[in-house]
């Protein structure tokens, strides 16, 4: 199972949205709806922010929010903060398995 | 508070073997499938292997299929990964995580493993 496909790095001011892509094939992003996304600060533990492709736990701000066309995902940061400059992993189930992307750093200038 | 913690972490020499185990409270432990997740130094995350709530069922990444061994004990609470034939490419920090259906809802705080003479 290769692993998903996300940017290395993207960035965004205060205030503003960025979105960060994730592709796969269709054994994984397109083949089922469980795509989910993870943020990680430095030395902590990842935290899921989108679950089922668009469903968000409680907690998490409306601020983000989640996608999906075809073989591609995507996580949409709206309203940038301080606190949202972390790496963020998307995960697909692909049957009895799941496969993470490489990661994106976000940086909030 | 569901709340994981990861423990059995250490140097090994490759080759070598090493169980790491996780004890898991806050949540109704049986009614859950697990999984292990790992991440090298500097790298992304990788998921590992995953067990069902049962324990009947069990599965692989491919990097570690043949080599690694999920198991857990409800009676306690423990989820453990039993790993064979380290090698340099398994040194990581291992989280365990608890599933809810088809994602990871919650994590533990990781265990170091490194392999190397």
């Amino acid at each position: 199972q290769s692993a998903l496909t996300q940017p290395r790095s993207v960035s965004g001011s205060p205030g503003q949205s960025v979105t960060i892509s994730c592709t796969g094939t269709s054994s994984d992003v397109g083949g089922y709806n469980y795509v989910s996304w993870y943020q990680q600060h430095p030395g902590k533990a990842p935290k899921v922010v989108i679950h089922d492709v668009t469903k968000r736990p409680s907690g998490v701000p409306d601020r983000f929010s989640g996608s999906k066309s075809g073989n591609t995902a995507s996580l949409t940061i709206s309203g940038l903060q301080a606190d949202d400059e972390a790496d963020y992993y998307c995960c697909s189930y692909a049957g009895s398995a799941w496969v993470f992307g490489g990661g994106t750093k976000l940086t909030v200038l | 508070e569901v709340l994981l913690l990861e423990s059995g972490g250490g140097l090994v020499q490759p080759g070598g073997s090493l169980r790491l185990s996780c004890a898991a409270s806050g949540f109704t432990f049986s009614d859950y499938a697990m999984s292990w997740v790992r991440q090298a130094p500097g790298k992304g995350l990788e998921w590992v292997s995953g067990i069902s709530a049962s324990g009947g069922d069990t599965c692989y990444g491919g990097s570690v299929k043949g080599r690694f061994t999920v198991s857990r004990d409800s009676s306690n609470n423990v989820l453990y990964l039993q790993m064979n034939s380290l090698r340099a490419e398994d040194t990581a920090v291992y989280y365990c995580a608890k599933e809810n259906f088809y994602d990871f809802w919650n994590w533990g705080q990781g265990t170091l493993v490194t392999v190397s003479s």
